[in-house]
C-alpha cells in the first residue's frame, strides 16, 4: 500500500521567500507529526496533529512556522520569511492512533535549502 | 527535545562482522523504537521493544532494553553493505523523540 509522501522531494529558495510543504499520510492514520532534521543532526519535532484535537505546537521554532492540516488528511508546513537557518529535511510521519506505543510512518522527506 | 543519545556516533566495520550501538534515554518510557535512514531517505521503523521486554528479535537484528539503565541495544549480525546507514533510538509520547543517530558504514 501507498506510504506517506511529502513534496516537493526539493525545495531551493531564496531567504525572505515562503515556501509551503507538503505531507500525504497514509489512509486512515489519524496521527500526523511534522520534524525537522539538520544535516548531521538528530530529529527535531515540530508540531503534532490527532484527529480534531488542536495540534500540538510547542515545537516550532519561531511564529514564522505553521502548519494546517485539512479533512483530517493532508498537512502542508509553511515557512514564512525563511532563513538560511531554515536549511534542513523537513520530515513527516503518520500513525495509527495518538497514544503510546504506535509506530510512526515517515515519508522520504523534503530538502530545503535556503540561499 | 532530544531524549535519545545513541552510542557511538560513528561505526565502521567488515560485511559478515555484527554492529552494536547504543542508546541511554533519561526518563520513564513504555516503548523504545529503533529507525533505520539511508543517505537522502525517510525513517523506517526497524524494531519496537516494550518497557516490560527484555530482548527483542527480528531477522538479523536483536534489541535489548534494560530500563534499570535506562538503556537499549541494537546488534545487527552478519552484516552486508546495504546496512550501511544512520541509525536512531526513539523514545515514546504523544511524539517520538531521537537521539542523534549512529552513522554506521559496512564496507565490502
Amino acid at each position: 500500500g501507498a506510504g506517506v509522501s511529502q513534496s516537493p522531494s526539493n525545495k531551493v529558495t531564496e531567504k525572505g521567500k515562503d515556501v509551503e510543504l507538503r505531507c500525504d499520510p497514509i489512509s486512515g492514520h489519524t496521527a500526523l507529526y511534522w520534524y525537522r532534521q539538520s544535516l548531521g543532526q538528530g530529529l527535531e519535532f515540530l508540531i503534532y496533529f490527532q484527529g480534531n484535537s488542536a495540534p500540538d505546537k510547542s515545537g516550532l521554532p519561531s511564529d514564522r512556522f505553521s502548519a494546517e492540516r485539512t479533512g483530517g488528511s493532508v498537512s502542508t508546513l509553511t515557512i514564512q520569511r525563511t532563513q538560511q537557518e531554515d536549511s534542513a529535511v523537513y520530515l513527516c510521519a503518520s500513525s495509527f492512533g495518538g497514544v503510546n506505543q504506535e509506530t510512526q510512518y515517515f515519508g522520504p522527506g523534503t530538502r530545503l535549502l535556503v540561499l | 527535545s532530544q531524549q535519545g543519545e545513541e552510542d557511538p556516533q560513528a561505526l565502521s566495520i567488515q560485511e559478515g562482522e555484527n554492529a552494536t550501538m547504543n542508546c541511554s534515554y533519561k526518563t520513564s518510557i513504555n516503548n523504545l523504537q529503533w529507525y533505520r535512514q539511508n543517505s537522502g531517505r525517510g525513517l523506517v521503523h526497524l524494531i519496537l521493544i516494550r518497557s516490560n521486554e527484555r530482548e527483542k528479535h527480528s531477522g538479523r537484528l536483536r534489541v535489548t532494553l534494560d530500563t534499570s539503565k535506562k538503556s537499549s541495544s541494537l546488534l545487527i549480525t552478519a552484516s552486508r553493505a546495504a546496512d550501511t546507514a544512520s541509525y536512531f533510538c526513539a523514545t515514546d509520547g504523544n511524539m517520538l523523540t531521537f537521539g542523534g543517530g549512529t552513522r554506521l558504514m559496512v564496507k565490502p
